[in-house]
């Protein structure tokens, strides 16, 4: 099975920071992978898809990148609407996985 | 819109079956696999299965192979999940999502509580 390990786990930071969240996999996915947010009480949300591209409708502070073993998450101006928990999740193999998650809180 | 609405939270006791639904709308259901996956308290996300909503075909975790069940109805467009022999460890929201290679868009999450 692919293991995804997410750094920090949790993440205190202002409003307008830039917050980075980094999601590392056992083994090679290319771009197989999607971010989801989830807010308290609530269903994951996609965020991004095959690493780097923005799902429609979600803000354009939002992007990811990387490949292979090593992706980012970056909030490029963090609103006090972003408290969540962020997933990484992979989709180069079955068993599909998921991160551990990183809870992000604002100062 | 696409919408996956599922059915409402269920209290069972170890050893009982629970049964999920998950009517879809707003697209064609056969077009899409439809996934499921759970959130036990305060942990992360953990996939369980899928069905391909076309011909039916599912895929299920080693985990649950062997109690988990994932059929379709695609004259109700909806697909349901059942898991047998409950445990306090199932203690879980269970989540369908569409398949369309990532999950989006996904139910709201059904509340399973396994209890004596």
């Amino acid at each position: 099975d692919i293991q995804l390990t997410q750094s920090p786990s949790v993440l205190s930071a202002s409003v307008g920071d830039r917050v980075i969240i980094a999601c590392r996999a056992s083994q090679g996915i290319s771009t197989y992978l999607a971010w989801y947010q989830q807010k308290p009480g609530k269903a994951p949300q996609v965020l991004i898809y095959t690493a780097a591209t923005l799902q429609s409708g979600v803000p354009s502070r939002f992007s990811g990148s990387g490949s292979g073993t090593e992706f980012t998450l970056t909030i490029s101006s963090l609103q006090p609407e972003d408290v969540a928990t962020y997933y990484c999740q992979q989709f180069k193999s079955y068993p599909i996985t998921f991160g551990q998650g990183t809870r992000l809180e604002i100062k | 819109q696409v919408q996956l609405v599922q059915s409402g939270a269920e209290v069972k006791k170890p050893g009982a079956s629970v049964k999920i639904s998950c009517q879809t709308s707003g697209y064609t259901f056969s077009r899409n696999a439809i996934q499921w996956v759970r959130q036990a308290p305060g942990q992360s996300l953990e996939w369980m299965g899928w069905v391909n909503a076309g011909n039916g075909g599912t895929k299920y975790s080693q985990k649950f192979q062997d109690r988990l069940t994932i059929t379709r109805d695609t004259s109700a467009s909806t697909a349901y999940m059942e898991l047998t022999s409950l445990t306090s460890e199932d203690t879980a929201v269970y989540y369908c999502a569409r398949d369309v290679i990532w999950f989006d868009p996904w139910g709201q999450g059904t509340l399973v509580t396994v209890s004596s």
